[in-house]
């Protein structure tokens, strides 16, 4: 079945930088990939997503691109704000299964002052 | 619309007991997908209803089942529950799910916390 790998696991920026975090997965048949925002307590939210006839997305200070052959994607958050400090889950998912998302472990971004 | 809403937000069990936790979904989602999140293992899926079908099915034992009503709602349970089964239990809802991932994007509900003791 479908792995993804999460990485780093926790990530410390200061306020006005910008963080990356990275995905792999293995399954080629993979097609779309979606990030979430979880905070303290708080439900899943999905900040972007991409799929695979796209090699990158932008949504403001948010950006995702997609690498199909290294079977890589990443997220890219710039300029960034206290209210950014969460945990951030990669996934992925494909035509056929779209609803079994497979998710990274997750990586805890924390935004310091 | 109103976002998914899930019933218990909160459950206390001990070992051995069942448990029943139920799902609404986004008004004219059919697709439901059920996750279970712990600190250990991450967010891991259980199993999605389509049209009061399981279509898609994760890694769990048995013990773990589910349903859906014909207006979409869903209910997970737990029976002869284990305290390695204390999670947050998610559900997700999307308009289309499965076959097509043009309309998959999934929408999590605040979640049921189990605590077994």
């Amino acid at each position: 079945g479908e792995n993804v790998e999460q990485h780093p696991s926790t990530l410390s920026v200061q306020e006005g930088d910008s963080a990356v975090i990275k995905c792999t997965y293995s399954d080629s048949a993979s097609n779309y990939f979606p990030w979430y925002k979880q905070e303290l307590g708080k439900r899943p939210q999905l900040i972007i997503d991409i799929r695979s006839n796209v090699g990158e997305k932008k949504d403001q200070r948010i950006a995702v691109t997609l690498n199909k052959t290294a079977k890589h994607f990443s997220l890219h958050i710039t300029e960034t704000q206290p209210e950014d400090s969460a945990v951030y889950f990669c996934a992925a998912s494909k035509t056929g299964t779209a609803s079994k998302l497979t998710f990274g472990t997750g990586t805890r971004l924390q935004v310091m002052l | 619309k109103a976002g998914v809403t899930q019933t218990p937000r909160y459950l206390i069990k001990t070992r051995g007991q069942q448990v029943t936790l139920s799902c609404s979904p986004i008004s004219g989602h059919r697709s439901v997908s059920w996750y279970q999140q712990t600190p250990g293992q991450g967010l891991q899926f259980l199993f999605e209803y389509f049209s009061e079908t399981q279509r898609n099915k994760g890694n769990f034992p048995g013990r773990f089942s589910g349903r859906q009503f014909s207006n979409s709602r869903s209910e997970m349970n737990v029976s002869t529950l284990e305290l390695g089964d204390s999670a947050l239990y998610l559900c997700a809802s999307s308009s289309l799910g499965g076959q097509t991932t043009q309309k998959e994007t999934q929408y999590f509900g605040p979640g049921t916390r189990l605590l077994v003791l």
